[in-house]
């Protein structure tokens, strides 16, 4: 099907742990973004990406890493995850342009213990 | 720093009445502003979109947009119950968006 897609939806992981979010989309965009969303902040953005093997940095991006190696794909790393990482976590997607409609992916929620 | 304000609400509206959403962001240069539904437990969704100054129509959604006042709201007629969610504005530049905290809506029948 046709879409953005984030696994896995679920995940609980120990502090300290590397552990990778996974975002794939269908439409060929060229643009995509990792947020986080938690209680009281709203959506922060962490990462995006202009195409594939260029990324940059958002608001809240310390303690992540980010590759694009394909278009389609935008995965998200915590390398050593912290309990304030605990958040939903989504992908989104848009194409080129200063009309820049964003598509959000269905999310994961992460728990670090 | 950008910013986008909204009020968390709740907003509490009766079905069948106008629920008037109000969204002020702080970069005067933005070009481009949505609005975005999202449900409990789900992920946002985008709803109205608009880019010049004046009034959007799209069913029963209408966002208006005024760059002067560095203003966008969102009505919706005749609320339903199930348009009872967070509504998100989003006020973007080139490519990237900053998000509010978003407004609750309560329909009750």
């Amino acid at each position: 099907d046709a879409g953005i897609t984030q696994s896995p939806r679920y995940k609980i992981t120990e502090t300290g742990r590397q552990v990778t979010l996974m975002c794939h989309q269908t439409w060929s965009h060229s643009y995509m973004f990792w947020y986080r969303q938690d209680l009281g902040h709203g959506l922060r953005l962490i990462y995006y990406s202009a195409a594939a093997d260029i990324t940059d940095k958002g608001e809240v991006p310390d303690g992540y890493v980010v590759s694009r190696s394909k278009t389609e794909n935008f995965p998200l790393t915590l390398e050593s995850a912290t309990r304030s990482q605990t958040s939903v976590y989504f992908c989104a997607s848009s194409g080129a342009g200063v009309r820049n409609e964003q598509y959000f992916g269905p999310g994961t929620r992460l728990t670090v213990t | 720093q950008k910013e986008v304000e909204q009020n968390s609400g709740p907003l509490s509206v009766p079905e069948g009445a106008i629920a008037s959403l109000n969204c002020t962001y702080s970069d005067r240069v933005s070009q481009s502003f949505f609005w975005y539904r999202q449900y409990s437990g789900k992920s946002p969704e985008l709803i109205m979109s608009i880019y010049s100054n004046g009034d959007k129509e799209d069913g029963r959604f209408t966002a208006q947009l005024n760059k002067a006042s560095q203003y966008v709201s969102l009505l919706i007629r005749d609320s339903q119950p199930s348009d009872s969610a967070t509504y998100l504005c989003a006020v973007g530049g080139f490519q990237k968006l900053v998000f509010g905290t978003g407004t609750r809506l309560l329909v009750s029948p």
